[in-house]
């Protein structure tokens, strides 16, 4: 078990819709990262935050938005969904924002019909 | 900006026979580069990590990964696999831990028995 809880396990949804995945991450753990896995393009970086603040942004479509609370919690949302957009999508956190390494919660499968 | 190459998408494998997975990265600095492991329906467990020192990193599981500078590899082996050991496998690279990890494609061992 890594620490990291992610919910929900699975999703099916609509295209056209807006769906919110949440993700808790390890105790004492100040960063969070969202990852996207898919067959075709792999594990694609989306967002990272560190204690609440952006911290660094990679192939995250203008749709998707992300953010940190104050808890350290974090959320991904998902709106006006493309098929797409069907994916497993990862939640990891480290301790620090650079060389901690991450651990990863089980993911969110996402599918859009 | 970094990028992994892991060579081979799939590798078998007979159980107890040594395997070795490769990684070539691509990067202007130094960098930090790990191996994950990924079992059916869950996360991704860290097996190793380099960030400086030896050049030999041993990890868990029996796995260890030599990190080659001239070469730009980090290729994870290991002397003998077990059928526990099938699962896919990524390797990631970090420039000097200042840019979120960047993550090959996988490599999917099979292990036969």
């Amino acid at each position: 078990d890594s620490g990291v809880t992610q919910t929900p396990k699975h999703l099916i949804t609509a295209t056209g819709q807006r769906v919110t995945l949440r993700c808790s991450p390890r105790s004492g753990d100040l960063s969070v990262y969202w990852y996207q896995q898919s067959l075709d393009q792999g594990l694609q970086f989306l967002i990272q935050y560190y204690n609440g603040e952006e911290r660094a942004k990679g192939n995250i479509l203008e749709r998707f938005s992300a953010q940190q609370f104050p808890d350290l919690h974090s959320e991904l949302n998902l709106s006006s969904l493309e098929l797409g957009d069907s994916a497993l999508y990862f939640c990891a956190s480290s301790v620090g924002a650079g060389d901690s390494p991450l651990h990863f919660g089980n993911g969110t499968r996402l599918t859009v019909t | 900006a970094q990028s992994v190459t892991q060579l081979d998408s799939q590798v078998p494998v007979f159980e107890e026979a040594p395997v070795e997975l490769r990684c070539n990265y691509s990067s202007s600095v130094s960098v930090y580069l790990f191996w994950y492991v990924q079992y059916p329906n869950q996360g991704l467990q860290l097996l190793l990590k380099y960030l400086s020192g030896s050049t030999l990193v041993k990890g868990i599981n029996g796995f260890e990964a030599e990190f080659n500078k001239s070469q730009t590899s980090f290729h994870l082996r290991k002397p003998s696999v077990h059928i526990s050991d099938t699962a896919e496998y990524f390797c990631a690279v970090s420039e000097r831990g200042n840019t979120p990890l960047v993550f090959g494609k996988g490599t999917r061992l099979s292990v036969i028995a």
